[in-house]
């Protein structure tokens, strides 16, 4: 079984400031991990993913992540906020693939909002 | 660029009636989801594909069904919609790794 935790559902920073956003995973296997940003009324676009290998991952929009296996987590982070930034961001999680499906594990979802 | 494309951003539909909500990718892949989408609740799956007329129950199949003639298209259906199934729902599909997403279709029961 496998799960995701997205502590609070939402995050205020100022414009300028650094984002960070958290997540943390439960999998019984090494899983793959995934951030993706949902604009309003629009559907789900993948920020960035981590399979294998370097466990900082660089997206799109200057985010990245880091992999910490001893912590079981996959933060996400920006070092400078933007306006356009303001969205929904939702962590996932999926053991890796061995078969006939790739179900993915989302956590909840954080609403980041950007102050001027 | 994987496009995924759902056959209406919005929908208003009447209790009772059938509805028929489309989904096509135009890259090939062999899973394709169904998820609905609802304040707090974050996205829940309803049913997946892993081949055509192959499909296996998720989360929250109750008050729906789905399907999957062609590789390509992805149908979801709620039998008698009910008002408690007003909700946006969301197409994805994928191939090895992460899914690639529609823009959703906002389904209003009244």
């Amino acid at each position: 079984a496998q799960s995701v935790t997205q502590l609070g559902s939402h995050v205020s920073v100022s414009e300028g400031a650094l984002v960070l956003l958290r997540c943390n995973y439960s999998s019984s296997v090494p899983p793959y991990l995934f951030w993706y940003v949902q604009y309003p009324n629009q559907g789900l676009q993948l920020l960035l993913k981590y399979t294998t290998g370097a466990t900082l991952v660089k997206g799109i929009n200057g985010f990245e992540a880091e992999f910490k296996k001893s912590e079981t987590s996959f933060h996400l982070t920006k070092p400078s906020a933007h306006m356009s930034d303001a969205a929904e961001y939702f962590c996932a999680v999926n053991m890796k693939f061995t078969g006939a499906n790739s179900k993915l594990t989302f956590g909840k979802g954080i609403t980041l909002s950007v102050r001027p | 660029d994987v496009k995924v494309t759902q056959s209406s951003r919005y929908l208003v539909k009447r209790t009772g009636e059938k509805v028929f909500l489309e989904c096509v990718q135009d890259m090939d892949h062999e899973n394709m989801f169904w998820y609905r989408q609802d304040p707090g609740l974050g996205l829940r799956l309803i049913y997946f594909s892993y081949d055509v007329k192959m499909k296996e129950k998720g989360d929250i199949p109750e008050g729906y069904s789905v399907s999957r003639e062609k590789k390509e298209r992805f149908s979801l259906i709620l039998e008698s919609a009910s008002t408690n199934q007003t909700s946006m729902y969301l197409c994805a599909s994928s191939f090895a790794s992460g899914q690639y997403f529609g823009p959703g279709t906002r389904l209003t029961v009244l």
